[in-house]
């Protein structure tokens, strides 16, 4: 059964990169579903859509953050990563990867998150 | 961007009840609305997609329906384990959105 582990370092300082990776295990990132995501949800808030992105490269970004987003796939590894830069306070938040079904058109299978909190 | 808005808030129900909670989109979305159980700390579960298509492994007292703006997802018999946070979202267009959540207490 797929299974998706987001990692990365809990704490980030204003103004720098937040970096996230997913590590995929139980199936290969270069086999169905294909299409990865990154959602996110700020201490008391909804869910927030990131990026959906096929392993090949094809992006799709939330416009809103797309300016500071760089999303990147390591086939060799079975991970992908999600790089933020020039973060502040109000990108504290959950940050959960996911698959996406291109036939239910939903994220059908999500990590467990990982907590970035973004402090000096 | 489609807004989503989700009412109510929240409820307190008992085992048993059947709750209903609505999602209303402002702009049509077709039928490209999905439902997500989200319980504090876990990972968020994919419940109905396509309005009312009932995902694998998912129990049968859930049900979907609706479509353009208005939806509903309804449990037939509330249980122990249906507490957490519902949120509807859409993928009838970029950017993808949620909406705010009902949260589900259990009396």
């Amino acid at each position: 059964q797929l299974q998706l582990q987001e990692s990365g370092p809990g704490l980030v300082k204003p103004s720098e990169t937040l970096s996230l990776t997913c590590t995929v295990s139980g199936g290969s990132i270069t086999s169905p579903p294909f299409y990865w995501g990154w959602i996110r949800q700020p201490p008391g808030k909804g869910l927030e859509w990131i990026a959906t992105f096929y392993y090949n490269g094809d992006t799709f970004y939330n416009p809103s953050l797309k300016s500071r987003l760089t999303i990147s796939v390591d086939t060799s590894r079975n991970q992908f990563s999600l790089r933020l830069n020039s973060v502040t306070a109000a990108d504290t938040a959950v940050f959960f990867c996911a698959t996406y079904s291109v036939s239910s058109y939903a994220f059908d299978n999500w990590g467990q998150g990982a907590q970035v909190t973004v402090s000096s | 961007d489609i807004q989503l808005t989700q009412s109510p808030i929240s409820l307190s129900a008992s085992v048993g009840d059947r709750v209903t909670f609505t999602c209303r989109a402002s702009q049509s979305v077709n039928t490209y609305l999905n439902w997500y159980q989200h319980k504090p700390g876990k990972a968020p579960k994919l419940l109905i997609y396509g309005a009312s298509s009932l995902q694998t492994g998912v129990p049968s007292r859930f049900r979907g329906s609706g479509s353009w703006t208005d939806f509903t997802l309804t449990i037939s018999s509330l249980q122990p384990e249906d507490f957490g946070t519902y949120y509807c979202q859409q993928s009838y267009s970029t950017p993808r959105t949620f909406g705010p959540g009902t949260k589900v207490e259990i009396k």
